[in-house]
């Protein structure tokens, strides 16, 4: 079974320039989840969608981060201007609808390095 | 949901035993421990969860106190591949995983 995956896995921009990353979650994962990586912390929750509908956003900068999933299948976040303080691993995640009720395993993805100058 | 509490680093020798402790002591009856870990450059990954029973699988075996403010992640032989930042989570109702600094476990040959 292939596992998440997401491009590009480095990225490096200067602040107030635009990107773009791309994640492909399982193969009948309903769920995907990105998640901002800060040097020395945790991951941190940015956005979780089931199928293609936002489930909780509560922690994505809105005034600069989108994210879409159209078709309910791969996912797009995008940093638009991006700042210093953005610099981070994005993290993709999937999980089935059966795994979420039962155990929240999620799947994660390699990550996308992002470096802001 | 809860939050957690883990020491920030821990050595092993190879071969031995690793026990990661875990300290949740405002956890609430319906939330469970979930311990992930992270190997450099890679993403997360899931090992093991338990609510009040003590749970074993392939990779791990997880044991709760019997109040549930602690928890105890065992690798029962620990090797160089083991080395990662393991995160002991507390999650509830929300379904939502929230990770906090973790345990840096470096296993030595």
């Amino acid at each position: 079974e292939a596992g998440v995956a997401q491009s590009p896995r480095y990225k490096i921009i200067e602040k107030r320039q635009s990107v773009a990353f791309w994640c492909n979650p399982i193969s009948g994962h309903a769920t995907l989840y990105w998640y901002q990586q800060i040097l020395g912390q945790g991951p941190k929750l940015l956005i979780q969608f089931q199928n293609n509908g936002v489930v909780d956003d509560s922690q994505l900068p809105k005034d600069r981060f989108s994210a879409e999933r159209l078709k309910g299948v791969d996912s797009t976040l995008k940093i638009q201007p991006a700042k210093l303080e953005d610099s981070a691993v994005y993290l993709c995640a999937s999980s089935s609808l059966r795994w979420a009720l039962v155990q929240n395993e999620q799947f994660f993805g390699p990550g996308t390095r992002l470096t802001v100058l | 949901d809860a939050k957690t509490t883990q020491p920030p680093s821990m050595d092993c020798a190879e071969g031995r035993a690793a026990n990661l402790p875990c300290n949740h002591s405002t956890i609430s009856g319906n939330e469970y421990v979930y311990w992930y870990r992270q190997i450099h450059s890679q993403g997360p990954q899931y090992i093991i969860h338990g609510l009040k029973n003590n749970e074993t699988n392939e990779m791990a075996s997880l044991i709760i106190t019997e109040d549930r403010k602690s928890s105890t992640l065992i690798l029962p032989h620990a090797t160089l591949r083991d080395t990662a930042v393991y995160y002991c989570i507390v999650k509830g109702a929300t379904n939502k995983l929230i990770f906090g600094t973790g345990t840096l476990l470096a296993v030595q040959p």
